[in-house]
């Protein structure tokens, strides 16, 4: 059910910006896009989410297209304790489920 | 954030008895808590969303007389497995919804892992 897709894996060099994509086609006008991030053997842990303007908080910037189709997750430097698995959802605000997709593994290499 | 305790972190049991896992939002009120179950190298799979005072909603596929769901009160959600067999060892995360000031946003506990043997 998730209706987001995202690549399986990316790498990133420690200091260096990651950009991570995801696309929501189906994404309808008061879906909102979330951003989660798992790190191994824990609770997704939030970062991030935004409707069509541009976000940005203390871990992350949200890149939404004007078409709403597709949206990237930049970390501005990353380090090695951002190495995790990247889920991108779509919500509507009032509802409940969060269906997750196969999210993206980052890496970040020293 | 919100926090969104687990307990216990882990857990083994014995193969045919029952564990109960429980899930606290620790500063806010939540009407609403998840339940997802994870293996290994896979995403998190949607079980159940439990409301508070009234019957758990299950995902299809889920038996809901093996993985009973208790939210008595806005703070506590209770899974608990029933008659547990090895192949119901996983890592299991609730979540809590957070109040309409959050956006709603939906924050996760660190997770329960259980091991039956």
């Amino acid at each position: 059910d998730a209706k987001t897709t995202q690549p399986p894996s990316m790498d990133c060099a420690e200091g260096r910006a990651a950009n991570l994509p995801c696309n929501h086609s189906t994404i309808s006008g008061n879906e909102y896009v979330y951003w989660y991030r798992q790190i191994h053997s824990q609770g997704p842990q939030y970062i991030i989410h935004g409707l069509k303007n541009n976000e940005t908080n203390e871990m992350a910037s949200l890149i939404i297209t004007e078409d709403r189709k597709s949206s990237t997750l930049i970390l501005p430097h990353a380090t090695l304790r951002d190495t995790a698995v990247y889920y991108c959802i779509v919500r509507d605000r009032t509802g409940n489920q969060f269906y997750f997709g196969t999210g993206t593994s980052l890496t970040v290499i020293p | 954030g919100a926090v969104v305790s687990q307990h216990p972190s882990w857990v083994i049991c014995k193969s045919g008895t029952s564990v109960k896992i429980e899930c606290r939002s620790l500063d806010f009120q939540a009407t609403t808590m998840f339940w997802y179950r994870q293996f290994p190298k896979q995403s998190l799979m949607l079980m159940a969303t439990s409301n508070e005072g009234s019957k758990a909603t299950y995902e299809q596929g889920v038996e809901k007389d093996k993985f009973l769901i208790n939210h008595a009160s806005l703070t506590l959600s209770t899974l608990t497995v029933t008659s547990a067999h090895p192949e119901d060892s996983s890592f299991y995360i609730c979540s809590a919804r957070g109040a309409a000031e959050s956006g709603n946003t939906i924050y996760f506990g660190e997770g329960s892992w259980l091991t039956v043997v």
